[in-house]
């Protein structure tokens, strides 16, 4: 397994502004996701970070909105640009090892946008 | 019709029942499964992971896949309070590489004591 964690914790946020989440791993991995989970929804994912290179993003989301950084193996940041209240949401870290296919997950960032 | 459907429950059982948690999708190609425990403002905790088709036991939980049916299951037996959470199955296509995964909507599992 991993230990993922994720600064910082909670935040609230005022609209328009914008937010880095950073995750922190324990060792170095090979994949690390971005996913969304807003209340009553499913885990979404946002984005796989690519360490030195652009990150993939799903359907429905964009760089402009949520770039995201992967400067080495064991680091990601993803930022949450010109914040709106829909914005409102726990934004999860996770990595796979690449040691066998289980996927971790980091404790999330509670982000309020008022 | 989404892809992985959830009954979000609350499923409210006594303590020491047997609980069974189930997801139904509707991709075929999806291969590797995994069921996961969040407890609340905690993020998910990975419980079970099986590949295809079969059973996988671990401890008081046992996650079984009929990849036909395209139906995934998880029980636990000797429920405990500390069950209570949120569990939530999650799948993917091909299991490595940049292949996220697919989540169901989660089921509020409660045990009372």
């Amino acid at each position: 397994s991993a230990v993922i964690s994720q600064k910082p914790s909670r935040d609230i946020c005022q609209r328009g502004t914008s937010l880095t989440i950073q995750c922190q791993v324990d060792s170095q991995v090979t994949m690390m996701f971005w996913y969304r989970q807003q209340p009553g929804q499913s885990l979404t994912l946002i984005a796989t970070a690519n360490q030195g290179s652009e990150a993939t993003y799903e359907s429905g989301f964009v760089i402009d909105k949520f770039p995201i950084s992967r400067p080495n193996l064991t680091f990601s940041t993803l930022t949450v640009s010109n914040m709106s209240p829909e914005d409102s949401s726990i934004y999860l870290c996770s990595v796979r090892t690449g040691v066998t296919y289980e996927q971790y997950f980091g404790p999330g960032t509670r982000l309020t946008v008022t | 019709q989404k892809e992985v459907e959830q009954d979000p429950g609350p499923l409210s059982v006594p303590e020491g029942a047997i609980v069974s948690l189930n997801c139904t999708y509707s991709n075929s190609a999806f291969q590797y499964f995994m069921w996961y425990r969040q407890y609340s403002r905690k993020g998910p905790e990975l419980l079970m992971y099986t590949y295809s088709s079969g059973n996988k036991e671990d401890g008081r939980f046992t996650a079984q896949v009929d990849k036909s049916s395209k139906y995934i299951s998880l029980f636990i037996r000797d429920s405990q309070p500390s069950d209570s959470a949120t569990y939530l199955c999650a799948m993917s296509e091909w299991g490595g590489g940049a292949d996220g995964l697919t989540f169901g909507k989660g089921t509020h599992l409660i045990i009372q004591p």
